[in-house]
């Protein structure tokens, strides 16, 4: 079955750097979405994307946040300075019609 | 207010039990999931619903979309079962997901 691969499956950065969070959503799949669960906490949406451009957001993705989906098959997630409460296990997900979002294994993000 | 509630929090079962765990939501929607996240983290679709009830090997849901209610029966359950289960829902077909806050249950064998 098609999966939604995401990588690195950890990174470690410093407060302040710049983090790229890669996915691979799958190929015949239109939306795209990135979530996030901060440790013990449920899963917050961050942003949804369809037709190379965001179509909605949340007010976690302020301006230190973008997507971009630079090819046919990648769609990244850029945090441009990363501070310590972004710390936290990043999903992507994409779907195709009446079915359900499928969800990559995550990237577990650690800001030090 | 949070938009899904699921209950227990928390829940432990012998090995055989029945289990059921609740859902309920206040929003209307085109479609309610239950999802499983095992240790690791990673996130796996088990049911999308918008009306009725599906069956899954030992797995079934029901919805009520009039109470705006949902239940996740486990039968004959197994340690392997142990995960947490998250309800969440979609206002609109495409929609963002939004969580619950995810019930976690462990079987003893």
């Amino acid at each position: 079955e098609p999966e939604v691969t995401q990588t690195p499956s950890h990174q470690v950065t410093q407060m302040g750097q710049e983090v790229i969070l890669r996915c691979v959503p799958i190929s015949n799949h239109l939306y795209f979405y990135w979530y996030r669960q901060i440790l013990g906490q449920k899963v917050e949406f961050l942003v949804s994307f369809y037709n190379n451009e965001i179509s909605e957001k949340s007010e976690i993705f302020d301006d230190q946040f973008s997507v971009e989906r630079p090819d046919g098959s990648n769609f990244t997630l850029k945090i441009r300075s990363t501070k310590l409460e972004d710390s936290a296990m990043y999903f992507c997900a994409s779907q195709t019609s009446n079915q359900p979002q499928h969800f990559g294994d995550g990237t577990r993000l650690s800001i030090l | 207010k949070n938009e899904v509630e699921q209950s227990p929090q928390n829940l432990t079962a012998q090995e055989g039990e029945f289990i059921t765990i609740n859902c309920s939501y206040s929003v209307g929607i085109s479609a309610l999931h239950w999802l499983q996240q095992h240790p690791g983290g990673g996130i796996v679709s088990l049911f999308m619903l918008s009306s009725g009830k599906k069956k899954h090997g030992r797995l079934i849901a029901t919805i009520n979309i009039q109470e705006k209610h949902s239940s996740l029966h486990i039968t004959a359950s197994h340690p392997r079962d142990s995960a947490v289960y998250i309800c969440a829902v979609q206002k609109t077909s495409y929609d963002k997901v939004i969580f619950g806050p995810g019930t976690s249950l462990s079987v003893i064998p």
